[in-house]
C-alpha cells in the first residue's frame, strides 16, 4: 500500500499566520492518465472530513483561495495563509492513484 | 444540492454481520461518472476507505477486508450499501459514505460498536 505521511502532525499557529502542511508519498502519485489523484480534507472537531482540494491543487466548490495546494511526484505541500478560526481541526491527504486508497495519518491545526 | 446520510445497527455482536445504508440525494447513480464509496474511522484514529460502487455498478474493495465486504446499490431509491460479515471488536468506528463524481461529499457518519 502507498504509505502518505504528514508533517508535522500538529501545527500550533497564531490566527492571520500562514500553515503549512507536507505530504510525502512512498511512491509517485502520477497515474497512467497523467493526473495525479492526491486531495487534501479537513475534519473539523465532531464533523465528517471535508474535501478542500483535489487532484493536487484545484479548490473544490466554495473553498475559500486562501487554501493553496501544491506539488507533484511524491511531495505534495498543503498552505493556508491567513488561518481563521474555521480552519483549526486535523487536516488529512489522501491519494486515490493507487489501489487502495490511502490516507495520511493527519496534522491537527490548532491555536497557539 | 449534494446530500448522503448513513445509517447502521449502532451496537452488534462479534461475528455478525453489518449492514449499513447510505440514502442520498442531488445525484444519481445511474449517471455517467457518479459513485458511492465507504470509510470508516475508528475513534480519535485515521481514516480508512473500504469500497466504492460506480454508476456502471462496478466495484472496488480494500483488499484488507475484501473476503468480508460487500457493496452494492439501489438507482431507484438513491441509496447505496455495505454488508461487513464476520465482525469484530476492531470494526467499531464511524462509518461515513462519499458520493458524486469523485466522491466529494461526505455524509455525517454513523457509530458502530461491536461488542459481546
Amino acid at each position: 500500500d502507498v504509505v502518505l505521511t504528514q508533517t508535522p502532525v500538529s501545527l500550533s499557529v497564531t490566527l492571520g499566520d500562514q500553515a503549512s502542511i507536507s505530504c510525502r508519498s512512498s511512491q509517485s502519485l502520477v497515474y497512467s492518465d497523467g493526473n495525479t489523484y492526491l486531495k487534501w480534507y479537513l475534519q473539523k472537531p465532531g464533523q465528517s472530513p471535508q474535501l478542500l482540494i483535489y487532484e493536487v491543487s484545484n479548490r473544490f466548490s466554495g473553498v475559500p483561495d486562501r487554501f493553496i495546494g501544491s506539488g507533484s511526484g511524491t511531495d505534495f505541500t498543503l498552505k493556508i495563509s491567513r488561518v481563521e478560526p474555521e480552519d483549526l481541526g486535523v487536516y488529512y491527504c489522501f491519494q486515490a492513484t493507487h489501489d487502495p486508497p490511502t490516507f495520511g495519518a493527519g496534522t491537527k491545526l490548532e491555536l497557539k | 444540492q449534494v446530500t448522503l446520510k448513513e445509517s447502521g445497527p449502532g451496537i452488534l455482536q462479534p461475528s455478525q454481520t453489518l449492514s449499513l445504508t447510505c440514502t442520498f440525494s442531488g445525484f444519481s447513480l445511474s449517471t455517467y461518472g457518479m459513485g458511492v464509496g465507504w470509510i470508516r474511522q475508528p475513534s480519535g484514529k485515521g481514516l480508512e476507505w473500504l469500497a466504492n460502487i460506480w454508476w456502471d455498478d462496478d466495484k472496488y474493495y480494500n483488499p484488507s477486508l475484501k473476503n468480508r465486504l460487500t457493496i452494492s446499490k439501489d438507482t431507484s431509491n438513491n441509496q447505496a450499501f455495505l454488508k461487513i460479515t464476520n465482525v469484530d471488536t476492531a470494526d467499531t468506528a464511524t462509518y461515513y459514505c462519499a458520493g458524486g463524481g469523485g466522491s466529494p461529499y461526505w455524509g455525517q457518519g454513523v457509530m458502530v460498536t461491536v461488542s459481546s
